[in-house]
């Protein structure tokens, strides 16, 4: 089993909708959690840090539920330029900052 | 503010032959640096980390090195290239454990 785990997609959604991924961690000693967005061919930019008590920024909400281990992502009202592949990474708070990142989730967002 | 620094942006390299990539961090201090790989299609791939000048740990045993001469200065090298090692080349740096990872714009290695 990965220590990181996402659902690869893709996810193929009209403009407008709302869209939620998750991401499954194993490591129940993990610190901290982020969101990243890779586009095609280009590196992966951070989205957001999530933290215990979710946070918010614009159209996009994140949220960690420690007891089940995993956090997710929701967009809302979904725009062309969301269509991205969405990496979630777990920091274990130990080992220089390393981040166990998963495979990423593919969004393609249809007018 | 801080940025990184990663060049070049593509190369393309004959089998056998050496290889290095340099990454530079401004506007910080003792970085925690890392090198990894994305292989098309595929997800991140953690090569080496370093907290300090002259510390390397290695994540995967494989045909390349990793050395950090300067405090924002991190160089992957390889003596002899294999055609397992074309791939998506990240440098990234965090401030803290606890600190999300910031990315170079990354070097795409073809193997001929």
């Amino acid at each position: 089993r990965k220590e990181v785990e996402q659902d690869p997609g893709p996810f193929n959604v009209p403009e407008g909708a709302t869209v939620a991924f998750n991401c499954t961690y194993s490591n129940s000693a993990s610190q901290s959690f982020f969101w990243y967005r890779q586009d095609c061919r280009k590196e992966p930019k951070l989205l957001m840090s999530v933290y215990s008590s979710g946070n918010e920024d614009g159209r996009f909400t994140a949220q960690l539920n420690r007891a089940s281990q995993y956090i997710s992502l929701l967009i809302r009202d979904s725009k062309l330029s969301d269509s991205a592949t969405y990496l979630c990474a777990v920091n274990a708070g130990t080992n220089a900052g390393k981040s166990t990142f998963g495979d990423g989730t593919t969004l393609t967002v249809k007018p | 503010s801080q940025t990184i620094h990663q060049w070049p942006a593509t190369l393309v390299q004959p089998v056998g032959s050496p290889l290095s990539l340099e990454c530079t961090v401004e506007g910080t201090s003792n970085p925690n640096l890392y090198w990894y790989r994305q292989a098309a299609g595929r997800g991140l791939q953690l090569l080496f980390y370093s907290v300090g000048i002259g510390q390397i740990s290695s994540e995967v045993p494989q045909n390349l090195s990793a050395s950090r001469p300067q405090d924002r200065q991190f160089i992957l090298s390889s003596k002899k290239l294999l055609l397992s090692d074309s791939g998506f080349y990240l440098c990234a740096w965090s401030e803290d454990t606890n600190q999300p990872q910031h990315f170079g714009d990354g070097t795409r290695l073809s193997i001929l």
